[in-house]
């Protein structure tokens, strides 16, 4: 069974670019879900995709897009950066078979200069 | 709205000891609750989902309670190891169609050896 993978592993943008997180859900898991997880926090719901369309949001602004394939991997772009978008992000596949149990990927450590 | 809350924020024990870790959630219509452990700048490992219905799971040395009607579930570690040392995450689940996750800020668990 393959875990969940993203990319890249590190990324250091300027404020005001954009950027695209990509995360390969596990093997048989048809749902994905992003976090923000700022230092020393929990990580923040996003959004979350199922069947490739957006089925959840969190509280996050509209320059937080996202985007689900037929394989169910998934992107994450981030619009107009901006310093406060700095943190680790953090992908998560699910699967109704298992109670919805959440796995994790490694996440992405993306700093905004 | 629901809040999680996790006490205490950091926690520091010999090595042998056994330990328990405390969470507690404001809004008991909850589907699920998972227990996760975080390294430095990594991903989260999921170590105990507990379904809504069910007051207790076990894995090796871990043990997880619920008590959904107070709001509060404790992770329990016996026997702690130094391989311990990790920043650990409760979260949960709600009863709507998305899979979001509402963490706690986790207790930073050191095991001295």
């Amino acid at each position: 069974e393959t875990g969940v993978t993203q990319s890249p592993t590190h990324l250091i943008k300027t404020r005001g670019q954009q950027v695209t997180l990509r995360c390969s859900s596990q093997s048989g898991h048809n749902t994905v879900s992003w976090y923000q997880q700022a230092l020393g926090q929990g990580p923040q719901f996003i959004f979350q995709y199922y069947r490739e369309e957006e089925n959840g949001r969190g509280n996050f602004p509209p320059r937080f897009s996202g985007l689900q394939f037929p394989n169910y991997s998934s992107e994450l772009n981030v619009n107009a950066l901006e310093l406060d978008d700095s943190a680790l992000y953090l992908c998560a596949s699910s699967s109704p078979d298992r109670y919805y149990e959440q796995y994790f990927g490694p996440g992405t450590r993306l700093t905004v200069t | 709205k629901q809040e999680v809350t996790q006490i205490p924020a950091a926690l520091s024990v010999p090595e042998g000891e056994n330990l328990v870790l405390n969470c507690s959630f404001t809004d008991s219509a909850i589907y699920n609750l998972q227990w996760f452990r975080q390294d430095p700048g990594k991903g989260l490992t999921s170590l105990l989902l507990i379904q809504s219905s069910q007051r207790e799971q076990t894995s090796g040395r871990l043990n997880a309670s619920l008590d959904k009607s107070s709001g509060r579930s404790t992770l329990y570690i016996a026997a702690s190891q130094p391989g311990d040392s990790a920043t650990y995450l409760c979260a949960v689940k709600g009863g709507g169609a998305t899979n979001k996750l509402i963490f706690g800020t986790g207790t930073l668990l050191a095991v001295q050896p």
